[in-house]
């Protein structure tokens, strides 16, 4: 068990729908990251906040947006979905910003959503 | 922008032996960290072992090492006594170095990872 939760752990939805997925970093940490894997782009870093910031953005699509509350869980929401947005979201957590003090980062076992 | 390369998508290996998995990156950083993480079919993501790119030594971890060559951008992961545990994906990743003022980006890049079986 990595300390890190997403919930929940299965999502299927239609398409043209908004679905938001939670996430509760490890007790402490500051940075949580998002990952999208899907099986034909691979694992792709989609969006990192650092203590309520958002720090960095990678492949994100502007239907998609998170934000990371005060007590440091975090939210992504998916909004307009598409048969292509089908995926394992991944949550990441890490104490500083990793890279930054030498530290891994541990993911959550992801959330499955299905678009149909 | 940073890239990672994982050219066997799928290998196989007898239970106890040795087994390599390659990965070549592409970085104009001097400073960052390659990882290697596991991904079995419960699909949670596992920190197999992680390499500073300024340390020469390459990294282990019990069965687990790497091979290092940082002039020829190549991180490989080298599996000793494979075991059935070990089938799952494995995934090379890089990570630049944080920057003193805080403002790095501790991102994962990720390879497209090799499927790997170990046999009885």
């Amino acid at each position: 068990d990595s300390g890190v939760t997403q919930t929940p752990k299965h999502l299927i939805t239609a398409t043209g729908q908004r679905v938001t997925l939670r996430c509760s970093p490890r007790s402490g940490d500051l940075s949580v990251y998002w990952y999208q894997q899907s099986l034909d782009q691979g694992l792709q870093f989609l969006i990192q906040y650092y203590n309520g910031e958002e720090r960095a953005k990678g492949n994100i699509l502007e239907r998609f947006s998170a934000q990371q509350f005060p007590d440091l869980h975090s939210e992504l929401n998916l909004s307009s979905l598409e048969l292509g947005d089908s995926a394992l979201y991944f949550c990441a957590s890490s104490p500083t910003l990793a890279g930054h003090h030498n530290t891994e980062a541990f993911f959550g076992q992801g959330t499955r959503l299905t678009v149909v | 922008a940073q890239t990672v390369t994982q050219s066997q998508p799928e290998m196989s290996v007898q239970e106890a032996e040795t087994v390599t998995l390659s990965c070549t990156y592409d970085t104009s950083e001097n400073n960052y960290y390659l990882f290697w993480y596991k991904q079995p079919p419960s699909r949670q993501m596992i920190l197999v072992i992680r390499q500073e790119a300024y340390k020469q030594q390459n990294a282990t971890e019990n069965r687990f090492s790497v091979n290092f060559q940082k002039a020829a951008k190549s991180f490989s992961l080298k599996i000793s006594d494979s075991q059935l545990g070990d089938t799952a994906m494995y995934f090379c990743a890089f990570m630049k170095h944080g920057a003193e003022d805080g403002g790095s980006q501790g991102n994962l890049i990720f390879g497209k990872g090799t499927k790997l079986s170990v046999k009885p």
